[in-house]
């Protein structure tokens, strides 16, 4: 069964600009959670999606937002990028929701310049 | 608020000493606990988790860890190290009524010859 894969693997972009980011879930998942890893904050939840819906959602601004598709995959799109946001971005995927063994993806790398 | 304290920001041992990796979580309950392993590059791998039962759980890779509510911690360890278990390790818990997770700040293993 293949894993959790996340396009692009890096990306560099300028401030002010925006991204999104892709991730594919393992087949049968139904659970996708973006996570926000930096050396200052470390892991922080962003948000869980479930059945196309937003069900659970941290502590970061409304530029941050995702969706997920009917195929469970799942986008994540940061707007106004800022200096900050640089981060690996991470993905996981469960069954039902993250009580379920969560599966991780290797991330995106984000660079802002 | 939730949160999730690792003490030890990295832990040095020799190849096949013995290991034990500490976390402590503040919350109400008792919330889903996890330990997870992170290799340079890579995502996360689950190595155990525990809801409710028995308080020693096992997992992958030989590691096990005790859930002791009186000191609201849950210890990782390993009877005998090897040089593939040097990585960085996060210990966290899910806030199962918000759906939210939260990590502690890892601790990075370094594993001598």
């Amino acid at each position: 069964k293949a894993g959790v894969t996340q396009t692009p693997r890096y990306l560099i972009k300028t401030r002010g600009q925006q991204v999104t980011l892709s991730c594919s879930p393992i087949s049968g998942h139904r659970s996708v959670s973006w996570y926000q890893q930096t050396p200052g904050q470390g892991l922080q939840f962003l948000f869980e999606y479930f059945s196309e819906t937003q069900r659970n959602k941290g502590n970061f601004p409304g530029r941050f937002s995702g969706r997920q598709f009917s195929n469970s995959r799942s986008e994540m799109n940061v707007s106004t990028l800022e200096l900050g946001d640089s981060a690996l971005y991470l993905c996981a995927s469960s069954l039902q929701g993250p009580s379920d063994t969560q599966y991780f993806g290797p991330g995106t790398r984000l660079t802002v310049l | 608020a939730q949160s999730v304290t690792q003490p030890d920001i990295h832990i040095t041992v020799s190849e096949g000493a013995s290991l034990e990796l500490r976390c402590n979580y503040s919350y109400g309950a008792t919330p889903y606990l996890f330990w997870y392993v992170q290799s340079p590059g890579q995502g996360l791998q689950l190595l155990l988790k525990y809801f409710s039962g028995d308080t020693l759980v096992q997992g992958i890779k030989g590691f096990e860890a005790e859930f002791k509510r009186s000191q609201s911690s849950f210890n990782l360890r390993k009877p005998s190290v090897h040089w593939s278990d040097a990585a960085e390790y996060f210990c966290a818990a899910l806030n199962t009524n918000a759906g939210k997770s939260t990590f502690g700040d890892g601790t990075t293993l370094t594993v001598k010859p």
